[in-house]
Order: structure tokens, then sequence, then C-alpha cells
């Protein structure tokens, strides 16, 4: 019973360098979601998607990118790594809002950007 | 807009005592979700308890219980008996059945004390 994997859990990033955080799910959920969560705070929204093929920004867009060309997969990407982008990643998947509402998580990936 | 506030950010109890945490809102929508999800140590959100703003009648999970005042826009936790085990973060969210994105508010560290 996997549920929303994202890899990797940690990784340290050098300013200006790039990569791509990893989420899939296995429940057939429409919604998907990223978040971030800095050091005593809650979570932000980066962006999120309704359905393969759509994606829209949440909150905190400016500096990451995503795609979802498929139900399972929603993978967030980074360009140009800023100190600022150091944080705990969340993603997250949903049946949608009609249904429990409910938003089902991973286990967070630990992005440190020096 | 919706915005989710949490005025409390450190409380403590003392094991099999009882603690309630503070959780406001603001929205303009008539239907919503409301609940309360559990952050411990090892990072993974965990859903406590949901609400759905057209019941009257207040969500419980066992030992956690909420107080829903919808006019109030008011959404606190009670936490009975309380367990080493519930030492965690407590975040409150709101999700509307209109919009696609679940909103948190900035978290409750709660410490349970032997």
């Amino acid at each position: 019973n996997a549920g929303v994997t994202q890899t990797p859990k940690f990784r340290i990033l050098k300013i200006g360098q790039s990569m791509t955080l990893q989420c899939t799910q296995d429940m057939n959920h429409n919604y998907m979601y990223w978040y971030r969560q800095d050091p005593g705070m809650g979570l932000k929204l980066i962006y999120y998607s309704v359905g393969a093929g759509i994606t829209d920004k949440g909150e905190v867009p400016n500096g990451y990118n995503v795609s979802r060309s498929t139900t399972e997969d929603f993978p967030l990407r980074l360009e140009l790594a800023a100190p600022s982008q150091t944080s705990v990643y969340f993603c997250a998947s949903s049946e949608g809002q009609y249904n429990t509402g409910e938003l089902f998580f991973g286990e967070g990936s630990r992005l440190t950007v020096l | 807009a919706q915005t989710v506030t949490q005025s409390q950010p450190e409380m403590s109890v003392q094991e099999a005592e009882t603690v309630t945490l503070s959780c406001t809102y603001d929205t303009s929508e008539n239907n919503y979700y409301l609940f309360w999800y559990k952050q411990p140590p090892s990072r993974q959100m965990i859903l406590v308890i949901r609400q759905e703003a057209y019941k009257q009648q207040n969500a419980t999970e066992n030992r956690f219980s909420v107080n829903f005042q919808k006019a109030a826009k008011s959404f606190s936790l009670k936490i009975s008996d309380s367990q080493l085990g519930d030492t965690a973060m407590y975040f409150c969210a709101t999700r509307s059945y209109n919009t696609d994105k679940l909103i948190f508010g900035t978290g409750t560290r709660l410490q349970v004390f032997p």
C-alpha cells in the first residue's frame, strides 16, 4: 500500500543547480499538489494539478515548474536553485473536493541549497 | 480568499490530561471542509479529524474531538487523555468545495509531558 511516494528524501544542491523532485501516487487520484514547509511554519502551496495535462499556480510558484503527463506522476522542477528554496517539500494527492476532501501526503523531501 | 489562523505557537500538557488547540478561519464559501493534521517528528502529515461545514454535529475520533462554531468561524481541537505519542505539530486547514486547494494555518507545537 504505497500511497504517495516522493524521491529523493534528502538532497543538497549548490546555488544555481537544477533538480527534479519526483512524486508518484498509486491511488488513481486526479488531484495532486506540491507544498513547501519552511522551519517552524505551515505548508505553502507551490503548484497543483486537477488532472493529467492541467496544472495551476499556488501561493509560492516562483522558481519552480511542474508537469503532469500522467495521472500517477507530478514532478516538481527547481531551476537555478537559491538558498531561499531550502525547505521540506511535500507532495500530496486527493480524490477531489466532492469526496472526503482529504489530502494524502508523501513523507517529504528535505532540500538544502548552499 | 481563505485564511486559517492558529494563535497558539506552542502548547504543553501533562500525560492523561486534556488540551484544546485553537483555530479560526475565514472564508466566503458556504460549503467547505475543515481538518486537523498532525505532524510528528517523523515529518509525516497524518489526518487527525475532519469536519464538513454543513454538519452541525461535532466530529469525534476516539480521543480527538472538535468544537465547530460556524458562525464564529472557529474550529478547535480537543485531545483527551493525552499521550506521549500526541507530541507533534498540529495544523488546522480548510478546503472549499469550490476550490481545489487546502489552506493551512501556521501550526501549534504540542508537547506532552510524562
